[in-house]
């Protein structure tokens, strides 16, 4: 079975750093292309980043470009998203998912972590 | 970056009706046009990928169509448990960006 685990949510100050982690099981990780997703309270799904199976290419969204990055472990099963310079507009649910390469499409997701930017 | 526009924002529908939500793109992303389906407190599912292939395990009610800039959600008899928002996302490029969604509410 299919599981992404995220941790690392909580709350942070505005300009503060936080690291978020995605445990994968159930299919073999490496083989993937991985995202990051994003829902503020009460808003829409934003697309935040994604990484190549082996590392070496990484996007990211407008907003979150040059603050945040994106990185893999392959041999723990593992994805992060380092975030820095957080500021209130990044409060939201972080989830992490799986991408069906090929069709390109996240056909599975994380129960999501919730990130609070806010003094 | 590509821009996906969802309509209606709101809708409100009985069990057993038929609703269609369309999503138009800002420009071609031939049929890399994907939805799902997101009810609260929960993360969401994938319903159609590729415009119109139905993710294994989700119901034949749910059908997509389009190609280019246009496409379509249809679920063509409303159950209980289909009320959720409903998102599209394009596939094309990066940015892969999502609609702004579909609420889908009881009547």
């Amino acid at each position: 079975e299919v599981q992404l685990v995220e941790s690392g949510g909580g709350l942070v100050q505005p300009g503060g750093s936080l690291r978020l982690s995605c445990a994968a099981s159930g299919f073999t990780f490496s083989s993937h292309w991985m995202n990051w997703v994003r829902q503020a309270p009460g808003k829409g799904l934003e697309w935040v980043a994604n990484i190549k199976q082996d590392g070496s290419e990484q996007s990211y969204g407008d907003s979150v470009k040059g603050r945040f990055t994106i990185s893999r472990d392959n041999a723990k099963n593992s994805m992060y998203l380092q975030m820095n310079s957080l500021r209130a507009e990044d409060t939201a649910v972080y989830y992490c998912a799986r991408a069906r390469t090929l069709e390109r499409f996240l056909d599975y997701w994380g129960q999501g972590a919730l990130v609070t930017v806010s003094s | 970056d590509i821009q996906m526009t969802q309509s209606p924002s709101s809708l409100s529908a009985s069990v057993g009706d038929r609703v269609t939500i369309s999503c138009r793109a800002s420009q071609s992303i031939n049929r890399y046009l994907n939805w799902y389906q997101q009810k609260p407190g929960e993360a969401p599912k994938v319903l159609i990928y590729l415009a119109s292939s139905l993710e294994g395990g989700v119901s034949s009610r749910f059908s997509g169509s389009g190609s280019g800039t246009d496409f379509t959600l249809t679920i063509s008899s409303l159950q209980p448990e289909d009320f959720a928002t409903y998102y599209c996302q394009q596939g094309f490029n990066t940015p892969a960006t999502f609609g702004q969604g579909t609420r889908l509410e009881i009547k």
